[in-house]
Parts: C-alpha cells; sequence; structure tokens
C-alpha cells in the first residue's frame, strides 16, 4: 500500500523559492508517475504538474516558468520547486501517485495529507 | 489550457435525496475526466475515472457519465457521509485542470 508524506518549510519569503518532498512507501517511485496539486485557502484545487517514472514532467502553462518536479530515485522521492514566489502562492501542497486506469486514463488515486505553505516576509 | 466549468457551485439537499452535479470542458475531452470527493481538512479521493469507472471501494449510489464536453456526477440518494465537496479534472492533454468544485452542503 503506497504512502505520501510531504515535508518542507512552512514559511517561506516572498522572491524566494518553495521546495517541498515528497517521501514514497510502499511502492517504488520508479513504478508509478507522480503528481503535485495546490489548495489556496477558501479555494479550489489546482493542478500543478506531474512526473513520469523516467523523469519526464509537464507543468501548468501559467507556473511552467517558474516549476521544476523533479526525482530522487536513492531516497524514493520526489520534489516540487517553485521559484519567485508570491502570496498568491501560498497554499495547501498536495502530492500524490497516478495510476493508469487504462488506455490513457490517468486519475491520482493516493495522496498525502497536505502541507501548508505560507508565502510571507 | 482546457477550462472545466462545474455547475452548480454549491446545492443544499436532504439524506436520500438524489443529485446531479455537472462538468463541462472547453473543449473536447473524449472521456478524460475523472471525479474526486473533499471533505474538510482532508485530502481528495477519487471517485470516478474516465468518465464513469467507480473506483473500487466506492459505493455505487455514485455514478458517472458523459463524454466529449459535458458530463455528470449523480449520486442516487445522498449520505451523510456524502456531504462534501467534489472536483472534476480533466487528463485529457498533458496540461490538466480541474473544475472549481461543487459544495454539497445539507439541507
Amino acid at each position: 500500500q503506497v504512502q505520501l508524506q510531504e515535508s518542507g518549510p512552512g514559511l517561506v519569503k516572498p522572491s524566494e523559492t518553495l521546495a517541498l518532498t515528497c517521501s514514497v512507501s510502499g511502492g517504488s517511485i520508479r513504478s508509478y508517475y507522480w503528481g503535485w496539486i495546490r489548495q489556496p485557502p477558501g479555494k479550489g484545487l489546482e493542478w500543478i504538474g506531474n512526473i513520469d517514472s523516467i523523469g519526464k514532467s509537464d507543468y501548468k502553462s501559467s507556473l511552467k516558468s517558474r516549476v521544476t518536479i523533479s526525482l530522487d530515485t536513492s531516497k524514493n522521492q520526489f520534489s516540487l520547486k517553485l521559484n519567485s514566489v508570491t502570496a498568491a502562492d501560498t497554499a495547501v501542497y498536495y502530492c500524490a501517485k497516478i495510476s493508469d486506469g487504462g488506455y490513457r486514463h490517468y486519475y491520482m488515486d493516493v495522496w498525502g495529507k497536505g502541507t501548508k505553505v505560507t508565502v510571507s516576509s | 489550457d482546457i477550462q472545466m466549468t462545474q455547475s452548480p457551485s454549491s446545492l443544499s439537499a436532504s439524506v436520500g435525496d438524489g443529485v446531479t452535479i455537472t462538468c463541462r470542458a472547453s473543449q473536447n475531452i473524449a472521456n478524460y475526466l475523472n471525479w474526486y470527493q473533499q471533505k474538510p481538512g482532508k485530502a481528495p479521493k477519487v471517485l470516478i475515472c474516465g468518465a464513469s469507472s467507480l473506483q473500487n471501494g466506492v459505493p455505487t449510489r455514485f455514478s458517472g457519465s458523459g463524454s466529449g464536453t459535458d458530463f455528470t456526477l449523480t449520486i442516487s440518494s445522498l449520505q451523510p457521509e456524502d456531504f462534501a465537496t467534489y472536483f472534476c479534472q480533466q487528463t485529457f492533454t498533458p496540461s490538466w485542470t480541474f473544475g472549481q468544485g461543487t459544495k454539497v452542503e445539507i439541507k
């Protein structure tokens, strides 16, 4: 049973880099695809990006210039980096495992509990 | 990016009521549409993938339908544990998007 746990600073200063890690247990990071999603306070879900088992990533268009998702196979983790943050990046950040329901019908079937990140000086 | 529009944004219903939530895509997404349920303070949980395939363990009172641009999530008889926010998600393009959510509240 795959389980996910997000970790990282809960407070980031404006213009700095938000860096989060998702630790994977109960399965190999090489066996699945993985994603990051965020949810600003009181708002809906925003997909940030995905990474496949060999490190190929896709990102939300409006975040593409600031975001990097990468794998660390030695630690069975994957990470999110978001540069030049502003208050608008304040949110709960979730990591998720992606499964294929067949014919590339991907869905996010395992989620971390989420970690709250506030951007403030 | 493909825009996903859910309606209504919120609804009030009673236990035992049938409820339908709609999700409209800004372009054809075939059946690359998932539904998630989120309760306050919790991570989302996938209910349906591929527009109509119920995930293991999800009660059969939940059902999904649609293809192309118009999709529905139906709860046939609301139970107390179904009061939550529901999100649709398209995975047709490499850049995925969620709907804005529909909050189902107790009348």
